[in-house]
């Protein structure tokens, strides 16, 4: 069965330094999603990505986030210059594309990768 | 905008005992409704999701949810636990598909735990 996965599980870095957290979404799937979740907190939306362009983003993707499609099976998330509170488990999804009406399409998730900034 | 409630961060059940996990969720539109589950060390698995077809849902593993837009309530059931079943469980709300650019707006998660 298809699966999204991700690399690395677990990341340890500096405050300050840039991380790549990278996700290969499901072959045939158009929509690609990260979320992160700090420990104790809701999971909480970051960004969707469609057709190599940002379609939405929340408050939390301010410009030390970037996403990028390098090729045609990785999605990334950089993270720039980063913080102790981006500390947390990051998770990518992806979908078939967007449901019309009540055709609701699934978001399949990835097992993610734990963030830790000393 | 759109908004999750999971009460209870922890429910203990024994095996064999009727699990109800509860969300009630506030959206200002006719929400999508999902259940995910999360195992240890494994990303989130879709258990159902409500669509508008018919208030009760069946999904994966016995489990069902009940469309109450009166209560704004999706509470997850499962008439008999089984210890399998201890994990992480998010209720999510979408005002779209789930499958377009909207990300999905989740609760903070129960842990169903099982005794034996």
């Amino acid at each position: 069965e298809p699966e999204v996965t991700q690399t690395p599980s677990h990341q340890v870095t500096q405050m300050g330094q840039e991380v790549i957290l990278r996700c290969v979404p499901i072959s045939n799937h158009l929509y690609f999603y990260w979320y992160r979740q700090i420990l104790g907190q809701k999971v909480e939306f970051l960004v969707s990505f469609y057709n190599n362009e940002i379609s939405e983003k929340s408050e939390i993707f301010d410009d030390q986030f970037s996403v990028e499609r390098p090729d045609g099976s990785n999605f990334t998330l950089k993270i720039r210059s980063t913080k102790l509170e981006d500390s947390a488990m990051y998770f990518c999804a992806s979908s078939e594309g967007y449901g019309r009406g009540r055709n609701v399409v699934e978001q399949f998730f990835g097992p993610g990768t734990r963030l830790t900034v000393l | 905008a759109q908004s999750v409630t999971q009460l209870g961060s922890h429910v203990s059940v024994s095996e064999g005992a009727l699990v109800l996990l509860r969300c009630n969720y506030s959206s200002s539109v006719p929400p999508y409704l999902f259940w995910y589950v999360q195992y240890p060390n494994q990303g989130l698995q879709l258990l159902l999701k409500y669509t508008s077809a018919a208030t009760l849902v069946k999904g994966i593993n016995g489990f069902e949810a009940e469309f109450k837009k009166s209560e704004t309530s999706f509470h997850l059931t499962k008439p008999s636990a089984h210890m399998s079943d201890a994990a992480e469980y998010f209720c999510a709300v979408s005002d779209r598909s789930g499958g377009g650019a909207d990300g999905l707006t989740f609760g903070k998660g129960t842990h169903l735990i099982i005794q034996p």
